[in-house]
């Protein structure tokens, strides 16, 4: 089942306010990626975060790494009509073959309103 | 240009036929992946190959089948057996295994079962 659960499913966002989607983890993670998908689109690389308590920044996002390396957020200031698509997390695990994988959130669907 | 290439980007296929969906890159890269993604849903992993001539299965690997004979190709076959083939297939690829890699997505083939 998903091991990477990703809140909320939907978030409806005015233009100019910010929001932020939460990414919880039931298992420690080595490392964390973000990813955004316009509609029709694919999903386009973000970010990376790797270090516990990591916290990057790109213009208008913040990303940060949980100390415990379980849990990141993305939080999004002065939301854009540009912004629109669906965010995904995607969680770096090792697994026993000595490889590992990645595990995605569901997603947050964001709609903003001009 | 470097990248991925997926085609066709909209297949449709009678229920019981066994269909291929195509997936190349001309990136150099060791490592490939092919997702599924449903609405509502994130992307789970079917299968990924870190070598060539190399692969294994990812979380739901029944019902499809793959190859990799040749680096920058890693056709992805859906088959009969798979008992709800429906959806929206993502190939991706990362300069070499393990998680530390941005994956870089093709445009994705949205597969239609009749």
């Amino acid at each position: 089942g998903q091991q990477v659960m990703q809140i909320p499913q939907y978030q409806h966002v005015q233009e100019g306010e910010d929001f932020t989607t939460y990414c919880n983890s039931s298992t420690t993670l080595s490392n964390i990626q973000w990813y955004k998908q316009r509609p029709g689109g694919h999903p386009v690389f973000l970010i990376q975060l790797v270090k516990s308590g990591e916290v990057k920044k790109q213009k208008r996002l913040t990303f940060q790494f949980g100390e415990a390396k379980k849990n990141s957020s993305l939080h999004i200031t002065a939301t854009q009509t540009t912004d629109v698509g669906t965010y995904f997390c995607a969680g770096f695990r090792v697994t026993t073959d000595s490889w590992g994988k990645f595990q995605f959130g569901a997603g947050t669907q964001v709609v903003v309103t001009p | 240009d470097g990248g991925i290439t997926q085609s066709p980007k909209y297949l449709f296929r009678k229920e019981g036929q066994n269909v291929t969906l195509s997936c190349e890159q001309n990136l150099n890269h060791d490592a490939m992946y092919w997702y599924r993604q449903d609405p509502g849903q994130g992307l789970r992993l079917i299968y990924y190959s870190q070598i060539v001539n190399d692969f294994q299965k990812g979380d739901i690997a029944e019902g499809y089948s793959v190859s990799r004979e040749k680096k920058e190709s890693f056709p992805l076959t859906v088959t009969s057996a798979q008992k709800n083939p429906t959806a929206f297939y993502l190939c991706a690829s990362t300069p070499t295994s393990g998680g530390l890699n941005e994956q870089f997505f093709g445009p994705g083939t949205r597969l239609t079962v009749l």
